[in-house]
Parts: structure tokens; sequence; C-alpha cells
């Protein structure tokens, strides 16, 4: 089965502090991976995808194939940067098919 | 260049009725999918439309149908509305390829 895990709901850390959101993903094949992001009042739009390997705003993710894990990371947390943040994966390699989103982990960063 | 547009942005139903949303994807976007959000959930695939044809479907029945037009624009169709149809309907546009999809604000669906 396909499948995305965000096993946090909620993770509230506070500012400068380093910051972890997990995703661990369900396929058999060779998926694309996503975060996407959701500000207050603001639609979803995209934050990484593994195959950039870029760092966006200070985040960084990097594809774990071994414990088929995603998670994203950011050595020091802004105000900013609390959101809903959404893990994704595309099972359909470089066809900008569909995708699967985990539940979501609320990340509220603290003064 | 002009985003991803949904309307309306809230609506109201009751059950048994049926129901139309649109979508008008960013300019150059071919590809267009729905996916359906309940209130504390990721958001969930319904469909994908690739050059006015079905490109892929999510686990939902077939009271949920769609179109897509020449310009690239979609609707997205609920037949028979159920309470557990209450959502934030989403829409999502693309290039095609392996480039990334971009979203609308959503329409919030309430059954009542």
């Amino acid at each position: 089965a396909q499948r995305v895990t965000q096993p946090e709901k909620l993770l509230s850390v506070f500012k400068g502090a380093p910051v972890e959101l997990k995703c661990n993903y369900s396929y058999s094949g060779s998926p694309e991976l996503f975060w996407y992001v959701q500000y207050s009042r603001q639609r979803l739009q995209l934050l990484l995808r593994h195959i950039s390997r870029e760092s966006i705003k200070g985040f960084t993710a990097d594809l774990n194939k071994g414990e088929t894990s995603f998670h994203l990371k950011k050595p020091f947390a802004q105000e900013e940067d609390s959101a809903m943040y959404y893990c994704a994966l595309s099972p359909l390699l470089n066809q900008g098919g569909k995708l699967i989103f985990g539940q979501g982990t609320e990340l509220s960063v603290k003064p | 260049e002009t985003g991803v547009t949904q309307s309306p942005t809230h609506l109201i139903k009751t059950r048994g009725q049926q129901v139309t949303l649109r979508c008008s994807s960013q300019s150059g976007h071919n590809t267009v999918s729905w996916y359906q959000q309940a209130l504390g959930q990721g958001p969930q695939f319904i469909f994908q439309y690739y050059r006015e044809e079905e490109n892929g479907r999510g686990n939902f029945p077939p009271r949920f149908s769609g179109l897509q037009f020449p310009n690239y624009s979609s609707e997205l169709n609920v037949n028979a509305l159920e309470l557990d149809d209450s959502a934030l309907y989403l829409c999502a546009s693309s290039p095609g390829g392996n480039q990334p999809q971009h979203f609308g604000d959503g329409t919030r669906l309430s059954i009542l």
C-alpha cells in the first residue's frame, strides 16, 4: 500500500532550537518525495522536493530509502516557520502524477 | 503570472443535492488534479486531468466526476451529496512532466 505517515500532529519548539519533522513512507518503487507548507491564511505551497536537493528557508530533507523516511530539518527555528507542514509522495517518478499526503504536522515556534 | 483560482470559495448544500466546483489552472499548465481535504487530515487525491482526459483516479466513488476544458480549466462535479462530503476541495495544476503541482485556495463545501 502507498502511504505517508507523519507521526506528530503538533510540534512545539522555542525560537533558535533545532527542528525535525518526521515523515515515513510506504512504497515499493522509486517515489518522488515533497514537503508542502501552509502558512496561516495562505494556500498550500511547495517547500522542497528531494530530487532538487535544495535548502529552502534553511530547511533540508534527505531521502533515506533504507528507512523509507524523508524527515524535514532546520538547525535554528524562527517564529515565521510556524505553519502546517505536509509530507507527500508521488508514486510516478517524473510523470507529475498524484500526490499522496500525510496527515500533516503543525509546527509552532515560540518566542 | 496568474496562479490557480477556484470558485466559489464557500458553498452550502443539503444531502442529495449536486454541486459543481470550478478551477482555472495556472498559465501554461495543462494538468489539473483535485483533492479532498477533510478537517484535520491531509489532502486526498480524487483524480487528475491531462489534456482533457482523466489521467488517474483515487479511491472515490463514481458520483465524483470531472471535466477539463480546452483552456485547461476544470470542473469537479459531485452528485447525491452526503454529509461526509463536507470538506475543503483543492485544485492543483502543473505543466506536466516532473514539475510540481501548484495549489489554489480551495472551495469549502458544507453539507447540511
